[in-house]
Order: C-alpha cells, then structure tokens, then sequence
C-alpha cells in the first residue's frame, strides 16, 4: 500500500461548482497533514494544514478522520484560478520530519 | 521573512556529465533542509535530508549525492548523469523542531539527453 494515496482525477468542474478531494495514508502514526496546490512547472505551495477538527481558510475547508486515514479537501464556489494540481501530504517523523506526498488531484475549472 | 533560492531553473545536460544544483535559505537557522525529485507523471520522491551541517541522510539509493557545507546550503551532486536522471528538483526547507509545513524552493527542470 503506497503510503498517501490520492485519485489523480482529472476533475473536470464548472465555475461555482463545488468539489471535494479525497487522500488516504498508510502510517497511522502521522501528527501533520497539508494541502499544497502545484501549478503546471512550478514548486508545490502550501495551500492550508489540516486540524483534527477540520479547518476552513475562505472557500477551502480541510477535514481530518484519523480512524479511517483519510484527509478531505473541499472547494466551494470554484474560480477558473483554483485550476492546478491539488497534493495531500503526510509528515514522517522517522525522516528529518519530511513529507510523504500523494501524486495529486488534478482539478480543471471551465467557464 | 524567510526565503529559498534554488537555481538554475532548467538545465540540459548529456548523459555521463556531472550535476551540481544549489538551494540557499535566508532569514532561519539550523533548518532541516531536503531534496526532492518529480519525474513526469509522478509524484514528489524524497531524496535527502538534512538536520544540521555535515548531516545528510539518503533516501533512496541512486547516482545522487548531496551535502550540506554550510547552515543554509543544500547541494545536490551527481557524478554522471544517466536518462533516469531527468525531473523536476525541488529543494525545500523545514522548521527544525519538525512537524511543520515545507516550504519549496522554485525547483529545477532537468533534462538529461
């Protein structure tokens, strides 16, 4: 079992369109969990850490569910700018405190 | 504020030639400092870390090297380049008291011919 999972998509949506992402982890020993957005040649930025009981940055809500392992991205009213790649990531704490990352969901919002 | 420069951008290089790319960060001391490699249609691999200066631990074993002579320098190093080279090279730095968020530098696109 790879160790963050995440469906690549793509995930096709129209503007105002509300879609969520889903990533699931292997280690149930993780304390930190984020959301970057990678646009298409560029380095991954962090979009938003995921709190245990959920946490809302504007049109972004990330939620956490330790029993199953999995961590949700949610984005409600969708823009034409929030087209990018969204990547779920996992801290290990047995390596300098690096990050394991899922490949990413790609998202696509047309007018 | 604290920042990281990673340079070059792109770079092209034949198979067999060497590789040196440089990841500086200003504005924090003794941060945990990594390399990370993404090939096309893949995800973003660990290479290596480091803690602290002279410390470098290797994720995965490969024709890569990397080191760390100063606090806020990471370099990554190959002797010759094969095809499997070629990707997407980030460099990213921590906070050294760990659990937190990554911050990336703008990577570097190499190709290897």
């Amino acid at each position: 079992r790879k160790e963050v999972e995440q469906d690549p998509g793509p995930f096709n949506v129209p503007e105002g369109a509300t879609v969520a992402f889903n990533c699931t982890y292997s280690n149930s020993a993780s304390q930190s969990f984020f959301w970057y957005r990678q646009d298409c040649r560029k380095e991954p930025k962090l979009l938003m850490s995921v709190y245990s009981s959920g946490n809302e940055d504007g049109r972004f809500t990330a939620q956490l569910n330790r029993a199953s392992q999995y961590i949700s991205l949610l984005i409600r009213d969708s823009k034409l700018s929030d087209s990018a790649t969204y990547l779920c990531a996992v801290n290990r704490a047995d390596s300098g405190y690096a990050l394991n990352f899922g490949k990413g969901t790609s998202l696509l919002v047309t007018p | 504020s604290q920042t990281i420069h990673q340079w070059p951008a792109t770079l092209v290089q034949p198979v067999g030639s060497p590789l040196s790319l440089e990841c500086t960060v200003e504005g924090t001391s003794n941060p945990n400092l990594y390399w990370y490699r993404q090939a096309a249609g893949r995800g973003l691999q660990l290479l290596f870390y480091s803690v602290g200066i002279g410390q470098i631990s290797s994720e995965v074993p490969q024709n890569l090297s990397a080191s760390r002579p100063q606090d806020r320098q990471f370099i990554l190093s190959s002797k010759k380049l094969l095809l499997s080279d070629s990707g997407f090279y980030l460099c990213a730095w921590g906070w050294a008291d760990g659990g937190e968020k990554l911050f990336f530098g703008s990577g570097t696109q190499l190709s290897v011919l």
